[in-house]
């Protein structure tokens, strides 16, 4: 069945220090691979996606995630992380061909302290 | 310029009640995107408009749910005799084109539902 893993509920992490928050999921082939990030009372914004090429990708305020095939991961980076970062994180995915479907992953929660 | 918009906001509904859940997307847009996103989970898929065509609705729980978008813009979720286990935040997304592959989602704001 696909799937998508982010094994941690919260990620603390002191402002100025580099965050990881983690994802890996299980789709067939070689998936489009998604972040997006949700803010106290607004909707899901999108932050990166891997579609294909260089396995680091960059995205909006500083955000970047690195695709690794062999260990089906996707882990959102950022070299030092700010109190405004604070937010829900969501891993998603989608198969190349075919469907409509994206997967999301259960969401990790960060939390940056000043 | 005006994003993805829902209405209402917030619903409470009486178990048994229908409702009906409405999505405004971005103006142009093809593609159109249901989910449900319950307490503590990520939004689950349920259903995807291109224009006016239903072209996936694999993710409908229950033939109690129903979901139209007939003249390629605006869309309504229904939910006939809800239960309990249909309280959740129900997100509306849009993008520009067909809706497959790589497209960025643009989402609302969600609607809450809570039946009691």
């Amino acid at each position: 069945a696909q799937s998508v893993a982010q094994p941690e509920d919260q990620v603390n992490v002191a402002e100025g220090n580099p965050l990881t928050v983690k994802c890996t999921y299980s789709v067939s082939g070689n998936p489009y691979l998604f972040w997006y990030v949700q803010y106290p009372n607004r909707g899901l914004q999108f932050l990166l996606k891997y579609i294909t090429g260089d396995n680091l990708v960059k995205g909006s305020y500083g955000f970047e995630a690195e695709f690794n095939k062999s260990q089906t991961s996707f882990h959102l980076k950022k070299p030092s992380a700010l109190v405004s970062d604070s937010a829900l994180y969501f891993c998603a995915v989608r198969e190349r061909r075919g469907g409509f479907k994206t997967i999301f992953g259960a969401g990790t929660r960060l939390f940056v302290k000043a | 310029g005006a994003g993805v918009s829902q209405s209402p906001r917030y619903k409470v509904a009486k178990r048994g009640q229908d409702v009906a859940l409405r999505c405004d997307p971005i103006s142009g847009h093809v593609s159109l995107f249901w989910y449900q996103q319950a307490l503590g989970q990520g939004p689950e898929f349920l259903t995807y408009f291109q224009n006016e065509a239903q072209l996936d609705k694999s993710g409908l729980p229950s033939d109690r749910f129903f979901a139209e978008r007939p003249e390629g813009s605006v869309s309504t979720l229904k939910i006939q005799r809800t239960q309990q286990e249909d309280s959740a935040v129900y997100l509306c997304a849009s993008s520009p084109m067909g809706g497959g592959g790589h497209e960025t989602q643009y989402f609302g704001p969600g609607t809450r539902l809570l039946v009691l």
